[in-house]
């Protein structure tokens, strides 16, 4: 079965800093997508990412607050841009074969900002 | 916006009852249904991929049904135990992407 390695598991930032959470897959995958949840609520979709192009980003959710790349087809980051108290969530990396078929996540990151 | 779901929020089961939980979602531009198992501190996992109204699928002592024409999913865990605690989510697969419910924490009671 496939592999995610996603980093790191946790971390505790200050305010106004970035993260960059790091996911590796252990093959070629097509779309990687990078969710979000934040306590009590539902894993939010924030961007679709696509090696060479960018990302595309969901309602509510712009580049420049989360910036993502995507250099090959085995690896992407999310960047967690000028954090604030209300960014502390859980933040998960996800890749599907493709349609009707089941998703595979990331260990996820828990975030905390302070 | 896509609205997906999922009642109750929370369910505490004596070991060895059955229970079951409820997902709701849009009937048009249906896709496919997923079922996964999020267990504290690691990755969620997948349960079942559900397409064709009426499916049933089963793994060991977890079922699920599907009704896209009304719009609903029902998980089912038969003699529950202490390993089943986790939050079940349910996703709606439309336009190439999942949109999630909020979760059902179930919590087994030895």
């Amino acid at each position: 079965s496939a592999v995610i390695s996603q980093k790191p598991s946790r971390d505790i930032c200050q305010r106004g800093t970035s993260l960059t959470i790091q996911c590796q897959v252990d093959s070629q995958v097509t779309m990687m997508f990078w969710y979000r949840q934040q306590p009590g609520q539902s894993l939010t979709l924030i961007a679709t990412a696509n090696q060479g192009s960018e990302a595309t980003y969901e309602s509510g959710f712009v580049i420049d607050k989360f910036p993502i790349s995507r250099p090959n087809l085995t690896f992407s980051t999310l960047t967690v841009s000028n954090m604030s108290p209300e960014d502390s969530s859980i933040y998960l990396c996800s890749f599907m074969r493709g349609g009707n078929t089941k998703a595979f996540f990331g260990q996820g990151t828990r975030l905390t900002v302070v | 916006i896509l609205n997906v779901e999922q009642s109750p929020q929370s369910l505490h089961v004596q070991e060895g009852d059955s229970t079951n939980f409820t997902c709701s979602f849009p009937s048009s531009n249906f896709y496919a249904l997923h079922w996964y198992r999020w267990e504290t501190a690691k990755s969620p996992e997948a349960l079942f991929v559900m397409t064709l109204n009426g499916d049933e699928k089963k793994k060991g002592r977890i079922s699920a049904t599907l009704n896209t024409k009304e719009g609903y999913s029902y998980l089912y865990i038969k003699g529950s135990q202490p390993e089943d605690s986790a939050t079940y989510l349910c996703a709606f697969e439309g336009a190439q992407k999942l949109v999630f419910g909020q979760g059902t924490r179930l919590t087994i009671n030895p």
